[in-house]
């Protein structure tokens, strides 16, 4: 089956850093990557969508100078939270499309839990 | 209003029993339908996909679409513990586009 990786899996960093997230297909390719935000009991997200070699779409209210997204290959989108403030601590969840299956598939890697103190 | 409306629960059901869930929208473009599962702190997993109105089976999960009624459930018979998770649905236009999705609805299943 298509599997996501997403890397760290957890990080905690001082408030003012910047944290890079990075989410890989492993065995599929995928055009197009989304980035979710979930917050404890809440729905996910979306922040993003991310398509290789093409700026990323950001959702309404969603600052792209703090996220920036890089989707530099086919199996590889990178989330950078820059600046990073304790109200971005949060779960980041990314999803990849796979290009050769169903328009309606998406699939989610395990998940980053950031913590920012 | 929101796009997506999902009591988020939680629901406690006896092993073995039937459990029902539901979401509705507001967005009549909507035509692909979604449930997911997600455990604690892990990424959401498809569970079921529909396309359209309909019922769909598999196994012991069956989802079900009314677009007249802007409604969809879930159905999983002879629940187990391990079916102790939280239930996202999640609808999209076109398929291409972004998933909307409900707050997701905690099951537990005591055994």
């Amino acid at each position: 089956g298509a599997v996501v990786s997403q890397h760290p899996s957890w990080v905690i960093c001082k408030s003012g850093t910047s944290v890079k997230i990075e989410c890989r297909s492993l065995d599929f390719q995928a055009t197009t990557m989304f980035w979710y935000r979930q917050f404890p009991k809440q729905s996910l997200m979306l922040m993003a969508t991310s398509n290789e070699g093409s700026k990323a779409t950001y959702e309404q209210g969603v600052e792209k100078d703090k996220f920036l997204i890089n989707h530099a290959s086919l199996t590889l989108s990178t989330l950078t939270v820059t600046s990073a403030h304790p109200e971005d601590s949060s779960f980041y969840i990314c999803s990849a499309r796979d290009l050769a299956g169903a328009n309606y598939e998406q699939y989610f890697g395990p998940g980053t839990r950031l913590t920012v103190t | 209003q929101k796009e997506v409306e999902q009591d988020p629960g939680p629901l406690s059901v006896p092993e073995g029993a039937i459990v029902s869930l539901n979401c509705t929208y507001s967005n009549s473009a909507f035509q692909y339908f979604m449930w997911y599962r997600q455990y604690s702190r892990k990424g959401p997993e498809l569970l079921m996909y529909t396309y359209s109105s309909g019922n769909k089976e598999d196994g012991r999960f069956t989802a079900q679409v009314d677009k007249s009624s802007k409604y969809i459930s879930l159905f999983i018979r002879d629940s187990q513990p391990s079916d102790s998770a939280t239930y996202l649905c999640a609808m999209s236009a076109n398929g291409n586009n972004r998933l909307a999705f409900g707050k997701g609805n905690q099951v537990v299943v005591i055994p």
